[in-house]
């Protein structure tokens, strides 16, 4: 069975700090990797998305991926408490709906 | 706007009873996926279909049922066979192509009576 791991946390990070989120996946033929924010009692929503090994960044956002590692990550700049909320990484394989983790929960304390 | 939308956003069941949550997306999107979440988990998934017509199983499709008559429409009938209904149900679609994410709607949370 194909798995998307994650630390469940809690994370906590004082105002201000850079959150760190990490993710391992166990399927080498993931090619996409989605991070989703999920505030208590609402839906998922997607905040980045990375394709290539490397960096991208998105505002306060970077995800980061290493293919060879099997390894993908979210760092959050500048963490804010309205950052706080559990943060969800994604990956498809193969046919099969997207894999969710089972998801990271940030506090940042103000 | 284009979205998915859930409806209700709340719902009760009585002990032996069917109740039918709906979802709709005007995203013309291909595929849709029902999930379960209870408190403080992760995503379940319960049904997806990637095309009109056809449908498949998740990971625990027991005690629910579906359909996908429109490209528009997946709802999800839970059944009384499902002994532990109370969760949030979530839908999500995605447009074709593995590569794209899931987008979801706002949830129905059903509790039992």
């Amino acid at each position: 069975q194909k798995e998307v791991e994650q630390n469940s946390g809690p994370l906590s990070v004082p105002e201000g700090a850079i959150a760190s989120l990490n993710c391992t996946y166990s399927d080498r033929g993931s090619q996409s990797f989605f991070w989703y924010r999920q505030y208590s009692g609402k839906s998922p929503e997607l905040i980045m998305f990375i394709y290539s090994n490397g960096d991208k960044e998105d505002g306060r956002f970077t995800a980061q991926l290493n293919k060879a590692s099997q390894y993908v990550s979210l760092l959050i700049r500048d963490s804010q408490p309205s950052d706080s909320a559990t943060y969800l990484c994604a990956a498809p394989s193969g046919n099969t709906p997207l894999v969710f983790g089972k998801g990271t929960r940030l506090s940042v304390i103000a | 706007d284009g979205g998915i939308t859930q409806s209700p956003k709340y719902l009760f069941r009585k002990e032996g009873q069917n109740v039918t949550l709906s979802c709709e997306q005007n995203l013309n999107h291909d595929a849709m996926y029902w999930y379960r979440q209870d408190p403080g988990q992760g995503l379940r998934l319960i049904y997806y279909s990637q095309i009109v017509n056809d449908f498949q199983k998740g990971d625990i499709a027991e005690g629910y049922s579906v359909s996908r008559e429109k490209k528009e429409s997946f709802p999800l009938t839970v059944t009384s066979a499902q002994k532990n209904p109370t969760a949030f149900y979530l839908c999500a679609s995605m447009a074709g192509g593995g590569t794209q994410p899931q987008h979801f709607g706002d949830g129905t949370r059903l509790s039992i009576l």
